[in-house]
């Protein structure tokens, strides 16, 4: 069974652009978590998606964005980026019934400059 | 804002030492705790994943019990081998149903020295 696979794996941007990540989970799981981590950070949640809704969200600006197609793949986007949004980028899938853990991608590391 | 805390948040030890970690959580609206290992480049694994006050699981030479009504759970490795040199984060789903929302610790790194 394929695991969870981000693209790109590494990201290089300038401050004020936008871009977006994607996410395709491993068959099956309808879930899809974003999580971010900085230095010194632990891995903050972004916001979660199931049915193609936002079913959770964290408390980050609206410039992050995020959707769910009907395959249960997921992108996020970061809008006006900021030289503090260089961070890795981490998804994540899982199934929606009982607590069966989630599972990771590699995530993509992106860097503002 | 609800805060997972682990302890500590480094370790260093001797290969064939055991070992054991922290984690700390909110006991209201308790779902499920998650332990994850994660390596240097690679994705976060899961290890456990315990939703019943008084779960022990184990996998290996690495177990993990869960205490909800004081909301804590410890982390065990058993003769630690360099290989299980990573960061153990745990993580807390809260609410009254499961969510892909997990809040985690910071982590502990462990450095097993051959």
């Amino acid at each position: 069974k394929a695991g969870v696979t981000q693209t790109p794996r590494y990201l290089i941007k300038t401050r004020g652009q936008q871009v977006t990540l994607s996410c395709s989970p491993i068959s099956g799981h309808r879930s899809v978590s974003w999580y971010q981590q900085t230095p010194g950070q632990g891995l903050q949640f972004l916001f979660e998606y199931f049915s193609e809704t936002q079913r959770n969200k964290g408390n980050f600006p609206g410039r992050f964005s995020g959707r769910q197609f009907s395959n249960s793949r997921s992108e996020m986007n970061v809008s006006t980026l900021e030289l503090g949004d260089s961070a890795l980028y981490l998804c994540a899938s899982s199934y929606v019934e009982g607590a069966r853990g989630a599972f990771f991608g590699q995530g993509t590391r992106l860097t503002v400059v | 804002i609800l805060n997972v805390e682990q302890s500590p948040q480094s370790l260093h030890v001797q290969e064939g030492d055991s070992t054991n970690f922290t984690c700390s959580f909110p006991s209201s609206n308790f779902y499920a705790l998650h332990w994850y290992r994660w390596e240097t480049a690679k994705s976060p694994e899961a290890l456990f994943v315990m939703t019943l006050n008084g779960d022990e699981k184990k996998k290996g030479r690495i177990s993990a019990t869960l205490n909800t009504k004081e909301g804590y759970s410890y982390l065990y490795i058993k003769g630690s081998q360099p290989e299980d040199s990573a960061t153990y984060l745990c993580a807390l789903s809260h609410g009254s149903s499961n969510t892909g929302k997990l809040i985690f610790g910071q982590g502990t790194t462990l450095q097993v020295k051959p």
